[in-house]
């Protein structure tokens, strides 16, 4: 059971350049999330998806597009990299419950945008 | 909206001291719940405890606890007898159940316990 998984674990772009970060889970949970993680700005969430085929925006969406073609994984892209996403990108999932939830994060993904 | 203010950004104790964290909360929501999350400097974000609003009973695991208080919208953190391994970024979450579920961060403590 590894949990969230995340790759890669670093890379680095050029403005323009185009790139997909991979999420997987393997805890069967329903919900996804994309945050970004900025120097003293917490975490803030970019998309998310409430199960297989669905997706919404959350917070911080602009310059980003997610799909969520199978349960287990959850995919963000960046069509035209900017300097402004250089950040650490947490993938999380959750177990949709009665009782609310709690979200477990991958290790993180750090993207540098020259 | 939901807000979490974490107003101490950078706390140095001296190791076996207690360090309390600060977590105030918006919510407009009578159901929701609380989170911690520990970031230690590895990177990876690891889930401490979650609270929901209608239990305020305080809570302690080891030499970690958590004071509940919703007259203050409050919900903070001590560790007791610091140790070197507690050095990490702490963060208070708050997510509303029957929205999108997102959760909203503060920005967070950092913790640096000095051996």
């Amino acid at each position: 059971n590894a949990g969230v998984t995340q790759t890669p674990k670093f890379r680095v772009l050029k403005t323009g350049q185009s790139m997909t970060l991979l999420c997987a889970q393997d805890m069967n949970h329903e919900y996804m999330y994309w945050y970004r993680q900025d120097p003293g700005m917490g975490l803030r969430l970019i998309h998310y998806s409430v199960g297989e085929g669905t997706t919404a925006k959350g917070e911080v969406p602009d310059g980003y597009n997610v799909s969520r073609l199978k349960k287990q994984n959850f995919l963000l892209g960046l069509e035209s990299a900017a300097p402004s996403q250089t950040s650490v990108y947490f993938c999380a999932s959750s177990y949709v419950g009665t009782s609310g939830e709690t979200q477990y994060f991958g290790p993180g993904t750090r993207l540098l945008v020259l | 909206a939901q807000k979490v203010t974490q107003a101490q950004t950078e706390i140095s104790v001296v190791e076996k001291e207690d360090v309390t964290l600060d977590c105030v909360y918006e919510t407009r929501d009578t159901t929701y719940y609380l989170f911690w999350y520990k970031q230690p400097p590895s990177g990876e974000l690891v889930f401490l405890i979650r609270r929901n609003s209608f239990d305020e009973q305080n809570e302690i695991s080891g030499r970690y606890s958590w004071n509940f208080q919703k007259s203050t919208s409050s919900f903070n953190f001590t560790i007791t007898a610091s140790q070197v391994v507690d050095s990490a970024v702490y963060f208070c979450a708050l997510s509303e159940p029957y929205g999108n579920n997102r959760l909203a961060f503060g920005k967070g403590n950092q913790v640096v316990v000095i051996p």
